[in-house]
């Protein structure tokens, strides 16, 4: 069965560095994404990204935050300057259509700001 | 108000018990509903989709009621490996991301 592929599966990082995680989704798929869940709590949506652009953000990810797809396979979320909060575990996704039908997870990038 | 609201649980429930999981949205643009399980420190994984109909899948029934915004989910002759948090999805306006329940967590016991 075709997976979402995360790496790395646990980052720790100072505050204030800039961490890249990366996903390599389904190739079939068309729509990717990124969601967070901080520890304890509810997963959240931070962007989804078709056509090689943004679709849609949160009010999460703001100017700190940036996606890219650099070629065809990888999709990689970048946190330019992190803080403390934004320890979480990442999540990619990818599905062929919208409307939440045939989504797949990877198994996430648990990420540590110290 | 919460967009997807579930109860807090955790539910403790003997094996071969039947277990039922409650939901409310509050969008009534969302168009398509969820149910996923999440094993500790691990991904959602997708249990079932839920239609207007209703829906099952061997032990699991689901429900919706659109006028309710109401969902539910139903497990029968609960299992051991049942043991997970439930958490209740819905998509948005645009469909372009899932909005997530808080989840309920359910403890299956010998």
């Amino acid at each position: 069965e075709p997976e979402v592929t995360q790496t790395p599966s646990h980052q720790v990082t100072q505050m204030g560095q800039e961490v890249i995680l990366r996903c390599v989704p389904i190739s079939n798929h068309l729509y990717f994404y990124w969601y967070r869940q901080i520890l304890g709590q509810k997963v959240e949506f931070l962007v989804s990204f078709y056509n090689n652009e943004i679709s849609e953000k949160s009010e999460i990810f703001d100017d700190q935050f940036s996606v890219e797809r650099p070629d065809g396979s990888n999709f990689t979320l970048k946190i330019r300057s992190t803080k403390l909060e934004d320890s979480a575990m990442y999540f990619c996704a990818s599905s062929e259509t919208r409307a939440g039908y045939g989504y797949t997870f990877g198994s996430g990038t648990r990420l540590t700001v110290v | 108000r919460k967009e997807v609201e579930q109860d807090p649980g955790p539910f403790n429930v003997p094996e071969g018990a039947t277990v039922a999981f409650n939901c409310t949205y509050s969008n009534s643009a969302s168009q398509s509903f969820f149910w996923y399980r999440q094993d500790c420190r691990k991904e959602p994984k997708l249990l079932m989709s839920v239609y207007s109909s209703g829906n099952e899948d061997g032990r699991f029934t689901a429900q919706l009621n659109r006028a309710s915004q109401y969902i539910s989910l139903l497990i029968r002759d609960s299992k051991l490996s049942d043991s997970a948090t439930y958490l209740c999805v819905v998509t948005s306006d645009s469909n372009y991301q899932l909005i997530w329940g808080a989840g309920t967590k359910l403890i299956i016991k010998p």
